[in-house]
């Protein structure tokens, strides 16, 4: 079956402007988790969803970002009036349950000029 | 600190050579170490490890779990250009959802 995608590719915005990133997990994956990887880092994580619980925001690094899942499937990652160190590559990971084995999507890579 | 440390940083290595990576942790209560290949931006599952002293293999990729000293390796035996990646580590806490990465081992293959 397919995996997980996301979508866009690249994403190129201002300093100030609001983005959207999102995220289809494999069908049938209750679990997806946001990530990023700044330039040399290891991935960084931002927030889980399992099933219909509330997400672990704890990742989250500032009030700037907000995700949803919506139908316990797709995710949308929104980072309002991004700053250049919001630069990263955002990555998606989805996963059968709990502690399961995650598996990535091929990431988002955003640049804030 | 809860941390995920991998050694070395980075290696480089001819081909056919054989490599071992190194990741070490600081938690006792864990479920499960995994392991990672990332080639551009997406990484791509090598192995789970949940049990202590048990080998799990994959072609010339083989890796073990020492649960008592807190630490895993990956071993790669003749090594191939292919193989030139950043190697993650990474483990899930006692009641975390999420894992914790370490930064990488970079491996470069030379022919």
């Amino acid at each position: 079956g397919a995996g997980v995608s996301q979508s866009p590719s690249n994403k190129v915005t201002e300093k100030g402007k609001d983005v959207e990133l999102r995220c289809d997990p494999i069908s049938g994956h209750t679990a997806l988790y946001w990530y990023r990887q700044s330039l040399g880092q290891g991935l960084e994580f931002l927030i889980y969803f399992q099933g219909n619980s509330a997400p672990d925001k704890s990742g989250l690094p500032s009030d700037r970002f907000s995700a949803e899942r919506t139908g316990g499937s797709v995710s949308t990652l929104t980072i309002q009036r991004t700053q250049q160190e919001d630069s990263a590559v955002y990555l998606c990971a989805s996963s059968s349950g709990r502690q399961e084995t995650q598996y990535f999507g091929p990431g988002t890579r955003l640049l804030v000029l | 600190e809860d941390k995920v440390v991998q050694s070395p940083l980075s290696l480089v290595v001819h081909e056919g050579d054989t490599v071992t990576l190194n990741c070490s942790y600081e938690v006792t209560n864990f479920r499960s170490l995994l392991w990672y290949k990332q080639e551009k931006k997406a990484p791509t599952f090598l192995f789970m490890l949940t049990s202590s002293g048990i080998e799990k293999k994959s072609g010339r990729l083989s890796s073990i779990l020492d649960k008592k000293e807190l630490f895993s390796i990956l071993n790669i035996t003749a090594t191939q250009t292919g193989d030139s990646a950043v190697y993650l580590c990474a483990r899930y806490g006692g009641s975390q959802g999420n894992l914790i990465f370490g930064k990488g081992t970079k491996l470069s293959v030379k022919p």
